[in-house]
């Protein structure tokens, strides 16, 4: 059954470093998001990702995020400068049409130290 | 602005019994509704996909009703199992992203 994958599973990172999370999407789809889920809290949308621009971003994805689709497959996240509060867990998901089921990856938890 | 609230926040019931989880939305105005399983430090599994022109939707132990008027959805579990325990998350799909609710964790017990 065709599934998002995430690497890496776990990151820990040096405060003011950058990080790139990588997700590979199910193949055939056309949408991608990041999500993000601190620990304890709700899950929030970061932002969605359609025909190789940002349609829609959250207050949360400021100067210091961005989304690229380098290939025909992979999907990143990165973050330029990391804070401590940028320590959560981090889900990739896509879906095939907008609006539709959202598929998601298991996640990169990313601690800031 | 969407709300998505669940309740209970937790839940702890013996195997067997058949169980209610809710979830109410304060815009009705969706597209769809999702019901997801996280398990403690893992990903979303999506278990039903609601349209917002549906009442309902069921895949095995499970079904997941909608009544958008209201802003409510109840996903229904029959004869809970050990392996059921997890937290339950609802989402809502409003312009291409999903809001979620707070969850409810849910432990079944032998």
């Amino acid at each position: 059954e065709p599934e998002v994958t995430q690497t890496p599973s776990h990151q820990v990172t040096q405060m003011g470093q950058e990080v790139i999370l990588r997700c590979v999407p199910i193949s055939n789809h056309l949408y991608f998001y990041w999500y993000r889920q601190i620990l304890g809290q709700k899950v929030e949308f970061l932002v969605s990702f359609y025909n190789n621009e940002i349609s829609e971003k959250s207050e949360i994805f400021d100067d210091q995020f961005s989304v690229e689709r380098p290939d025909g497959s992979n999907f990143t996240l990165k973050i330029r400068s990391t804070k401590l509060e940028d320590s959560a867990m981090y889900f990739c998901a896509s879906s095939g049409k907008m609006n539709t089921e959202a598929f998601f990856g298991q996640g990169t938890r990313l601690t800031v130290v | 602005k969407q709300e998505v609230t669940q309740i209970p926040a937790a839940l702890s019931v013996p195997e067997g019994e058949n169980l209610v989880l809710n979830c109410s939305f304060t815009d009705s105005a969706i597209y769809n509704l999702q019901w997801f399983r996280q398990d403690p430090g893992k990903g979303l599994t999506s278990l039903l996909l609601i349209q917002s022109s549906q009442r309902e939707q069921t895949s095995g132990r499970l079904n997941a009703s909608l009544d958008k008027s209201s802003g409510r959805s109840t996903l229904y579990i029959a004869a809970s199992q050990p392996g059921d325990s997890a937290t339950y998350l609802c989402a809502v799909t409003g312009t291409d992203k999903l809001i979620f609710g707070t969850g409810t964790r849910l432990q079944v017990f032998p």
